[in-house]
């Protein structure tokens, strides 16, 4: 079946603009983590959305990052005034349900602001 | 401590050996953690999931939990270079919040 898919796959931007970041995750799986992640680094949580709970937010580095998810199913993160350091690529991952269950990955976006 | 922690590497067998990949937790993981592995510039793909104590087996792969310790290793028998990549180690919190280690690189020289 259809894996998770992101997009787009590679975004530049300039210092100051705002981005939209796209995540369609797995039919049926009701869970949904964004993630950053930068050179040489590891991941670090973002946010976590499952079903019609109010979402985990407690990973977002600043109130310039939101997320939302529509319907219980695609899922935007924006960054606004998008800075230097925000470059990383974004990962998104799903899965069948919280708690226990293995997370899948989408192939991620790279950001880079300039 | 960290949440995860892993020896960063990198961690260097020769081909056909077994490579053994460790990972520590602190108290504020739960008992459910993962193995993912992660080629350079792709995403992470899951290879294991272990929750009891003991040894579960995978094909070439054996995780191994003891919560006792808190350590969960990875063991990867008959090791290819096609293994050659980052395994990232990761754990619940009580909270559902996935947390990661810093991954160890592993190359399989042929």
């Amino acid at each position: 079946g259809a894996g998770v898919s992101q997009s787009p796959s590679n975004k530049v931007t300039e210092k100051g603009k705002d981005v939209e970041l796209r995540c369609d995750p797995i039919s049926g799986h009701t869970a949904l983590y964004w993630y950053r992640q930068s050179l040489g680094q590891g991941l670090e949580f973002l946010i976590y959305f499952q079903g019609n709970s109010a979402p985990d937010k407690s990973g977002l580095p600043s109130d310039r990052f939101s997320a939302e998810r529509t319907g219980g199913s695609v899922s935007t993160l924006t960054i606004q005034r998008t800075q230097q350091e925000d470059s990383a690529v974004y990962l998104c991952a799903s899965s069948l349900d919280r708690g226990l269950s293995e997370q899948y990955f989408g192939p991620g976006t790279r950001l880079t602001v300039t | 401590q960290k949440e995860v922690e892993q020896n960063s590497g990198p961690l260097s067998v020769p081909e056909g050996a077994i490579a053994s990949l460790n990972c520590t937790y602190s108290d504020r993981v739960s008992q459910s953690f993962f193995w993912y592995r992660q080629y350079s510039g792709k995403s992470p793909e899951l290879i294991m999931s272990i929750y009891s104590n003991g040894d579960k087996e995978d094909g070439r792969f054996t995780a191994q939990l003891n919560k006792a310790s808190q350590y969960v290793s990875l063991l990867i028998r008959d090791s290819q270079p096609s293994d050659s990549a980052t395994y990232l180690c990761a754990g619940h919190t009580g909270g559902f919040k996935t947390i990661f280690g810093a991954g160890t690189r592993l190359f399989v020289k042929a």
